[in-house]
């Protein structure tokens, strides 16, 4: 059964440091998306991808967060600084793009930062 | 324009009863309609999904009824299970872009 895979599942950093989050699409799906969860703003959009190419990054804040594609099996999103109001939980999701197919979530990255 | 309105915030049911969930949409462009469930702990998963040429798709205990006009469509659990209690989140998109999610229903089904 095919899975959407992100690493770390936790990570408790202190402020200030920087922190890299992993995911591995399944394989053939060339759309990725990155979302933040948190309990006062529910599940937002970060940012997503299509064939490794940036196609809308408008709900990322841009001065601390970038996320890139540097293959086709891997989505990374950074944090730098951090900050405590960037704890939450981070998903990303994959889907084979412009078909009748679902978008299929990881587990997710619980972030807390101290 | 871009948001997806969900009611209620939490519903209580009894084993065997009907959940009952309610989004609303503005975005007339929007053409896919998917509800995912989520369990502590892990990444939401699609249950059901429909578009909007149709007004209505059951699977299993589970239907979606769609209203183009009002732009409003609902998630029905029929004999409701403890096995059911989950978050539960509706989005709307267009095709396969983007996802807007609705801020989500904790269900709890009591035996």
């Amino acid at each position: 059964d095919a899975r959407v895979t992100q690493t770390p599942r936790h990570k408790v950093t202190e402020m200030g440091q920087e922190v890299t989050m992993r995911c591995q699409p399944i394989l053939g799906h060339n759309t990725v998306f990155w979302y933040r969860q948190t309990m006062m703003q529910g599940l937002e959009l970060l940012a997503y991808f299509r064939n490794r190419a940036p196609l809308d990054d408008s709900g990322m804040p841009k001065d601390r967060f970038s996320a890139e594609m540097p293959d086709a099996t891997l989505a990374t999103l950074k944090i730098q600084p951090s900050e405590p109001r960037d704890s939450a939980v981070y998903f990303c999701a994959s889907v084979r793009g412009h078909s009748n197919q679902p978008q299929h979530f990881g587990d997710g990255t619980r972030l807390s930062i101290l | 324009q871009q948001q997806v309105k969900q009611s209620p915030q939490s519903l209580i049911v009894q084993k065997g009863g009907i959940s009952i969930i309610n989004c609303a949409y503005e975005n007339t462009a929007f053409d896919y309609f998917p509800w995912y469930q989520q369990f502590p702990g892990k990444g939401p998963a699609l249950l059901i999904a429909i578009r909007p040429d149709v007004s209505e798709k059951k699977e299993g205990r589970f239907t979606i009824s769609f209203n183009k006009s009002a732009k409003q469509f609902s998630l029905h659990i029929m004999d409701s299970q403890p096995g059911d209690s989950a978050t539960y989140f509706c989005a709307a998109s267009i095709i396969t872009d983007k996802l807007i999610f609705g801020t989500g229903t904790r269900l709890q089904v009591f035996p």
